[in-house]
């Protein structure tokens, strides 16, 4: 079973930041946190990783809560092609571990 | 290629039949991962290989389901006797062996049991 909990949908204006929650109250010390995104008829996208420092990179930032329970994926401007489904996932960094997907939130960005 | 390109893109069988599906990942990656997923679920874990070994393949639902890679790239996954609920878009990825920017995945192969 998944280890992160997320709301199934949520929508957002274009051109508007669009913050993504996801709760992983179990996280264990080396599982970082990684989100990706599917859009539709495609393959799962790596957006993004960390393990408890923000990071930020061209596609989006990452806010990780101190206690790590939680985290927020920002899209600073969401545009029409962030339509998608975003998946929240733990999961320890190197070697090849296995990524366990749950259903993910469905970002609708509104014209 | 600069992607994971999984053959064909659409296949349609008849239950009972068997098929295979193909996953050419990108060049030089060792790991290479199945997943299976159904309409309005998350990608499910189905096998992964290291090289040309198996492992982990403690997602394939029963053994009707195989998957090779016998050279350490290109990866089959097989299904025998194809039943309807096989129906799915399978998904295959890979990545290097330090998994630093994640999995890169191909479109997947949307198969389905008539």
């Amino acid at each position: 079973d998944a280890k992160t909990t997320q709301p199934p949908s949520m929508d957002c204006a274009e051109g508007r930041a669009a913050n993504l929650p996801c709760n992983h109250s179990t996280i264990s010390g080396n599982e970082y946190v990684y989100w990706y995104r599917q859009i539709h008829s495609q393959g799962p996208q790596y957006i993004i990783h960390g393990l408890k420092n923000n990071e930020t990179n061209e596609m989006a930032s990452l806010i990780i809560t101190e206690d790590r329970k939680s985290s927020t994926l920002i899209l600073p401007h969401a545009t029409l092609r962030d339509t998608a489904v975003y998946y929240c996932i733990v999961s320890p960094q190197g070697g090849s571990e296995k990524l366990v997907f749950g259903k993910g939130t469905k970002l609708t960005v509104n014209p | 290629g600069a992607g994971v390109s999984q053959t064909p893109s659409n296949k349609v069988t008849e239950k009972g039949k068997y098929v295979e599906l193909r996953c050419d990942p990108i060049s030089g990656h060792t790991a290479l991962y199945w997943y299976r997923q159904s309409l309005g679920q998350g990608p499910e874990f189905l096998i992964y290989f290291q090289g040309t070994g198996a492992a982990d393949d403690s997602g394939l639902p029963n053994d009707r389901f195989f998957a090779v890679r016998p050279e350490g790239s290109v990866s089959t996954l097989k299904i025998q006797r194809t039943e309807r609920g096989d129906s799915a878009v399978y998904l295959c990825a890979s990545s290097l062996d330090y998994r630093g920017n994640g999995y890169t995945f191909g479109s997947g192969t949307r198969l389905t049991v008539v």
